[in-house]
């Protein structure tokens, strides 16, 4: 078992240009989330996954689309950069949402630089 | 919607020392705390966790505190070692589904 598996670790962009964060998990796990982690503010939700088809937003969803179009897999689309967007992005994701089921496993984390 | 604060930012202690980190919450409906650790380099991951109905918790040297009349809870370490030094995050969840909410994290330094 890989567990989370994020890609790139490091990425850095320039302002207006567009990327994917790649997330993906072999657990077989129905939720699936991003958080950004920036200084002092711990962890802020982006956008999260129930199941395969189904997206919602968090906390801070703006400027950042997210699909999940098979169980593994749950990219994370920055469509125009910005420096405001300069953070470490975790993807996490828990076998359900049901109590005892909510542990979330985390990826190592992709340090995005936008200049 | 929650805001969860922590407290302290930064901790050093002695090895051999207990450590505490406090968090309070503002959503008397949030009923699930879990607090995660984070190495250097790496993710968060799960350390322990209480939920609504439970006063404490514990697993060998760490223990979760919650009094939900004042919504706060701890994370006690006692006899602390190298090994614990990380950042700790608190995080709170109200109603239903996964969407924590998380402390701003303690930087823990544990001195050999």
């Amino acid at each position: 078992n890989a567990g989370v598996t994020q890609t790139p670790k490091f990425q850095v962009l320039k302002t207006g240009q567009s990327m994917t964060l790649q997330c993906a998990q072999d657990m077989n796990h129905e939720y699936m989330s991003w958080y950004r982690q920036d200084p002092g503010m711990g962890l802020r939700l982006i956008h999260y996954s129930v199941g395969a088809g189904i997206t919602d937003q968090g906390e801070v969803p703006n400027g950042y689309n997210v699909s999940r179009s098979t169980t593994e897999d749950f990219p994370l689309r920055l469509l125009s950069a910005a420096p405001s967007q300069t953070s470490v992005y975790f993807c996490a994701s828990s076998p359900g949402v049901v109590p005892g089921n909510e542990k979330l496993f985390f990826g190592s984390g992709t340090q995005l630089s936008v200049l | 919607g929650e805001n969860v604060e922590q407290h302290p930012s930064t901790l050093s202690v002695q090895e051999g020392d207990s450590a505490v980190i406090k968090c309070t919450y503002s959503d008397s409906a949030s009923n699930y705390f879990p607090w995660y650790k984070q190495e250097l380099g790496k993710g968060p991951q799960l350390i322990i966790d209480i939920r609504s109905n439970v006063g404490e918790k514990k697993d060998q040297r760490i223990a979760v505190t919650l009094n939900k009349t004042a919504k706060h809870f701890s994370l006690h370490i006692t006899e602390t070692q190298p090994e614990d030094s990380a950042v700790y995050f608190c995080a709170a969840r109200s109603g239903y589904g996964n969407k924590l909410v998380f402390g701003a994290g303690t930087i823990l330094r544990v001195k050999s």
